[in-house]
C-alpha cells in the first residue's frame, strides 16, 4: 500500500529557532499534501494543503509566515515552524493524497512530536 | 456545513466484548465515509471506507456500514482485543478529498 514517511518523529528545540518537518510518499507520487496540528486529545486541525510547484493554501487562522510549507516535488513536502515558541509545541501529521484510483484517500506519516524549550 | 459526530469518549471495555462506536454525519452531497485509527504515539492509518450508500467497509474484524436513511457510519467489531485500544476517527471527503473530522473516541481494552 501507500507509504507516507515523515521525519523527525520526535524533536526538542529552545525558543526562537526554526524546525524542519519533512513529509514523503515513498512509493507513490502524491500531487497534494497536508498539514495537520493535533492537539492533545483533540482531532486534527488542517493546517494547510499542499500542491507540488505551487503556493500552499493555509486555512483560516494559520499564520503562513509562521508556518512555512514547501512542496518542491511529487515525493516531498516539507513544513518549517519559524521562530519557534512553546505554544507552537504540538503533534504535527502530515499526510498525501493517495495514487491514482485512489485519490480521495489520505495516507498519513507517523506523525512529528515538537517541544519547543 | 457538512459535519461529523462521534460518541465521546473514553469507551472502556473488557477483552471480547462487542464494540460499537457511533458516528453521525451532515452532509449536503454524497461523500465517502471513513473510520481512521491512531494507536498510540503514532500517525493515523485508514481502518475502513465506504463510498456510496449500502456500503459496508470491513478490516480487521471491524465493520461499519454507510446509512444514508440514518446519517450513520458506526464501527463495529465483534470481540475487541486489548491491541485494539486507540483513538478511532470517523470522517468524510468528498471527491475534493478534504476530509471532515470527528472529534475521536478513545477507546480501551481492559484484558
Amino acid at each position: 500500500g501507500a507509504v507516507v514517511s515523515q521525519h523527525p518523529s520526535r524533536v526538542i528545540c529552545k525558543s526562537g529557532t526554526s524546525v524542519k518537518i519533512e513529509c514523503r510518499s515513498l512509493d507513490f507520487q502524491a500531487t497534494t499534501m497536508f498539514w495537520y496540528r493535533q492537539f492533545p486529545k483533540q482531532s486534527l486541525m488542517l493546517m494547510a494543503t499542499s500542491n507540488e510547484g505551487s503556493k500552499a493554501t493555509y486555512e483560516q487562522g494559520v499564520e503562513k509566515d509562521k508556518f512555512l510549507i514547501n512542496h518542491a516535488s511529487l515525493t516531498l513536502s516539507t513544513l518549517t515552524v519559524t521562530s519557534a515558541h512553546p505554544e507552537d509545541s504540538s503533534f504535527y501529521i502530515c499526510s498525501a493524497r493517495g495514487p491514482s484510483g485512489s485519490q480521495n484517500i489520505q495516507y498519513f506519516g507517523a506523525g512529528t512530536r515538537l517541544s519547543v524549550l | 456545513g457538512d459535519s461529523v459526530t462521534q460518541m465521546e469518549g473514553p469507551v472502556t471495555l473488557s477483552e471480547e466484548a462487542f464494540l460499537t462506536i457511533n458516528c453521525t454525519y451532515t452532509a449536503t452531497g454524497y461523500p465517502s465515509l471513513f473510520w481512521y485509527v491512531q494507536y498510540p504515539g503514532e500517525g493515523l492509518q485508514l481502518l475502513l471506507k465506504a463510498t456510496k450508500a449500502d456500503d459496508k467497509g470491513s478490516n480487521k474484524g471491524f465493520e461499519a456500514t454507510y446509512r444514508k436513511e440514518t446519517t450513520s457510519f458506526h464501527l463495529e467489531k465483534g470481540s475487541v482485543q486489548v491491541s485494539d485500544s486507540a483513538v478511532y476517527f470517523c470522517a468524510l471527503s468528498y471527491s475534493n478529498y478534504q476530509l471532515i473530522w470527528g472529534a475521536g473516541t478513545k477507546l480501551i481494552i481492559k484484558p
